[in-house]
C-alpha cells in the first residue's frame, strides 16, 4: 500500500507564476488535508477536503490559494501569482476517517518544497 | 484557540541517554494527541497516537504520556541512538476534529 504521494517534490516558480501541487492519498483514504511549513515555523493547517467537497478551509489565505479534491484524480493545491512569502514546504496528509474521530491516524506525504524566486 | 509549545527547541545528547521531550497545550478539549518524527527534507512519520481517553502509549523504545489536567504530554525515548536524530513534533486534533495543531518541534541530535 503506497503512502501519500506528493508531486512535484521540489518546484521553483518566478514571482507572479502559478504553482500547482498534487497529492494522491493512501488507497482507501477519502479525507485529505493540506499543511504549510514556512521556514523556521511550525506546520499550519490550511484545508481539509473530502471527495468533491471542501470541509474546512479556515487555514487558507483569503486570496490566491485554492484547493480541490475531484471525484477522480489527486487533490490539487493551487497558488496563483506566487510571491516570495509563499516559499515553504507544503504537506499533504490523508486519513480513512474524519480527522476528529477518536483514534484516527493521519498519514503525511513527503512534502512539496516551493521556492519562489 | 489551541496553543502548543514544545520545550526544549533543540537538544543534543550522547548516545545511550534516556531523554524526555515536553509538549504543553492550552485547551484540554482534545480528541487525539500524536507525536511525529520529521527528518530533514522529509515528511512526517507518526510515532504514537494517544486518544483523549488514554494516558499513555508505548512503541519499542518510545513512550508517550498525556495529562489533560495539566495540559502536558511527554515523549520518552529510552537508550537513544544516533538514528533517533530528527525533529519531533507533537500535534493535537481539536473538538472540530478537522485539523491538527502542531507544536514548533524539538530538534534532537544524538551523538555517537
Amino acid at each position: 500500500n503506497a503512502g501519500v504521494m506528493q508531486n512535484p517534490r521540489h518546484l521553483v516558480r518566478r514571482r507572479g507564476q502559478e504553482a500547482r501541487l498534487r497529492c494522491s492519498p493512501m488507497k482507501g483514504h477519502s479525507h485529505v488535508y493540506w499543511y504549510r511549513q514556512l521556514p523556521e515555523e511550525g506546520l499550519k493547517f490550511m484545508v481539509y477536503l473530502q471527495k468533491e467537497n471542501i470541509i474546512d478551509e479556515s487555514g487558507m489565505p483569503k486570496e490566491r490559494f485554492s484547493a480541490e479534491f475531484p471525484k477522480e484524480g489527486p487533490s490539487i493545491l493551487r497558488i496563483q501569482q506566487v510571491v516570495r512569502g509563499d516559499s515553504a514546504a507544503y504537506f499533504c496528509a490523508s486519513s480513512p476517517k474524519p480527522g476528529g474521530v477518536s483514534g484516527n491516524t493521519i498519514y503525511f506525504g513527503e512534502g512539496s518544497w516551493l521556492t519562489v524566486v | 484557540k489551541q496553543e502548543v509549545t514544545q520545550i526544549p527547541a533543540a537538544l543534543s545528547v550522547p548516545e545511550g541517554e534516556n531523554l524526555v521531550l515536553n509538549c504543553s497545550f492550552t485547551d484540554s478539549a482534545i480528541y487525539n494527541l500524536q507525536w511525529f518524527r520529521q527528518d530533514p527534507g522529509k515528511g512526517l512519520t507518526s510515532l504514537l497516537l494517544i486518544q483523549s481517553s488514554q494516558r499513555e502509549q508505548t512503541s519499542g523504545r518510545l513512550n508517550a504520556s498525556l495529562d489533560k489536567s495539566s495540559g502536558r504530554s511527554t515523549l520518552y525515548i529510552a537508550a537513544s541512538q544516533p538514528g533517533d536524530s530528527a525533529t519531533y513534533l507533537c500535534a493535537f486534533s481539536n473538538n472540530a476534529g478537522n485539523m491538527l495543531t502542531f507544536g514548533g518541534g524539538t530538534r534532537l541530535m544524538v551523538k555517537p
